[in-house]
């Protein structure tokens, strides 16, 4: 069983410039959520979505966005970068979220903003 | 969001047990305790979780406080590839899950 996919695994922007990052999560998974995690601030959540809606939101600027797809992939998308957003981002997929689901992660996308 | 407290850091040495414990003062009745790990250059990888009863699986114990403000994670036999960051965390079912900065484990040989 193929496990949460997370593309691309590393990138390097600049100030001002977008990025796109993608998670194709566990087949049959239909929530995914996003973190970010920098050394500061370890793991922070910034959203998740299930069947194609977006179920909750963490604390984070406008600037985050993301949007899931009926296969149930998942992209989330950062416009105007700052040098702070520099950070691993990981997907996570659960069968359909609630208390008791076990979450997979991803390996993460590292983005490097320059 | 319910937020839990963890020591920075442990150190136990190889094959005996480990404690790891972790506070949520905070918790709702509602509120599952979640245990998860990080391995180095790995995403976190779940480890077990519980609601009011011990629990245990094939990879480690999970001994949670009568008034379930506390818990602690229990490694049996600590081994080399068990030195990780490790995550307590409650899990409402909101999904926006708060996992800090753990604690970082190190097994010494």
């Amino acid at each position: 069983k193929a496990g949460v996919t997370q593309t691309p695994r590393y990138l390097i922007k600049t100030r001002g410039q977008q990025v796109t990052l993608s998670c194709s999560p566990i087949s049959g998974h239909r929530s995914v959520s996003w973190y970010q995690q920098t050394p500061g601030q370890g793991l922070q959540f910034l959203f998740e979505y299930f069947s194609e809606t977006q179920r909750n939101k963490g604390n984070f600027p406008g600037r985050f966005s993301g949007r899931q797809f009926s296969n149930s992939r998942s992209e989330m998308n950062v416009s105007t970068l700052e040098l702070g957003d520099s950070a691993l981002y990981l997907c996570a997929s659960s069968l359909a979220g609630g208390p008791t689901g076990e979450l997979f992660f991803g390996e993460g996308s590292r983005l490097t903003v320059l | 969001d319910a937020k839990t407290t963890q020591p920075n850091s442990m150190e136990s040495n190889e094959e005996e047990p480990v404690h790891l414990p972790c506070n949520h003062s905070t918790i709702s009745g509602t509120d599952y305790i979640h245990w998860y790990r990080q391995l180095p250059s790995q995403g976190p990888e779940y480890v077990i979780h519980g609601l009011t009863s011990n629990v245990n699986n094939r990879m480690a114990s999970l001994a949670i406080a009568e008034d379930r403000k506390s818990s602690t994670l229990i490694l049996h036999r600590a081994t080399l590839r068990d030195a990780a960051v490790y995550y307590c965390i409650l899990n409402s079912g909101a999904n926006n899950l708060f996992f800090g900065t753990g604690t970082r484990l190190t097994v010494i040989p």
